[in-house]
């Protein structure tokens, strides 16, 4: 069964700092994963997706993550937070492989940025 | 890009009433529409799944005699919560996956006070 863990509910960095965001997964197929960006009281937005092609994944606004199979992670960095970048962070797995299946959803992690 | 929109963003009802939201793919068909609710600073918890021109498939635990989800057109499903409580005060998301690239896209989400 798919099933993600985000190891941290709650990460604080100062701004100009990096950023990493932890996440580990367990599947039985090759799984495709994703992170997603809420911002307080808004919808989700998809920063970046793997789905089997270059292990390296660059997503919007600076992020980028990277697949290791013998970790079963998926770390979300970015080399230097902003202010904005404060939100509600999510790792996802999809079901059956592909943004066709269904998505299971990490219990998040808030990202706090100070100045 | 391809755009959700859900109506209304923010609704307050008493309890007893039904609410009826919206979930609208805008510039895309979607054949399958995802139903999520999210508690308070709380994961994304997958309700139903809701397939153009069929019944919509539930999660376990998930009433679906009082989450009444419809998915008549290509762009539209729509979720009825029935004799609303205030347990029920939540925050539902909907996600539409296009019928021809298979991604998914999430909607703004739709605030639900229970009074």
């Amino acid at each position: 069964a798919q099933s993600v863990t985000q190891l941290d509910s709650h990460v604080s960095v100062s701004e100009g700092t990096p950023v990493l965001l932890r996440c580990n997964y367990s599947s039985s197929y090759s799984p495709s994963l994703f992170w997603y960006v809420q911002h307080p009281n808004k919808g989700l937005q998809l920063l970046l997706k793997y789905t089997s092609a270059a292990t390296l994944v660059k997503g919007i606004n600076g992020f980028e993550a990277e697949f290791k199979k013998s970790e079963t992670s998926f770390h979300l960095t970015k080399p230097s937070a902003h202010m904005s970048d404060a939100a509600e962070y999510f790792c996802v797995v999809s079901l059956y492989g592909g943004s066709q299946g269904n998505l299971i959803f990490g219990k998040g992690t808030k990202l706090s940025v100070k100045p | 890009g391809a755009v959700v929109s859900q109506h209304p963003s923010r609704v307050i009802c008493k309890s007893g009433t039904s609410v009826k939201i919206e979930c609208r793919s805008l510039d895309f068909q979607a054949t399958t529409m995802f139903w999520y609710r999210q508690f308070p600073k709380q994961s994304l918890m997958l309700m139903a799944t809701s397939n153009e021109g069929s019944k919509a498939t539930y999660e376990q635990g998930v009433e679906k005699d009082k989450f009444l989800i419809n998915h008549a057109s290509l762009t539209l499903s729509t979720l009825t919560v029935t004799s609303a409580h205030p347990e029920d005060s939540s925050f539902y998301i909907c996600s539409a996956r296009d019928r021809i690239v298979h991604e998914q896209y999430f909607g703004p989400g739709t605030r639900l006070t229970v009074t």
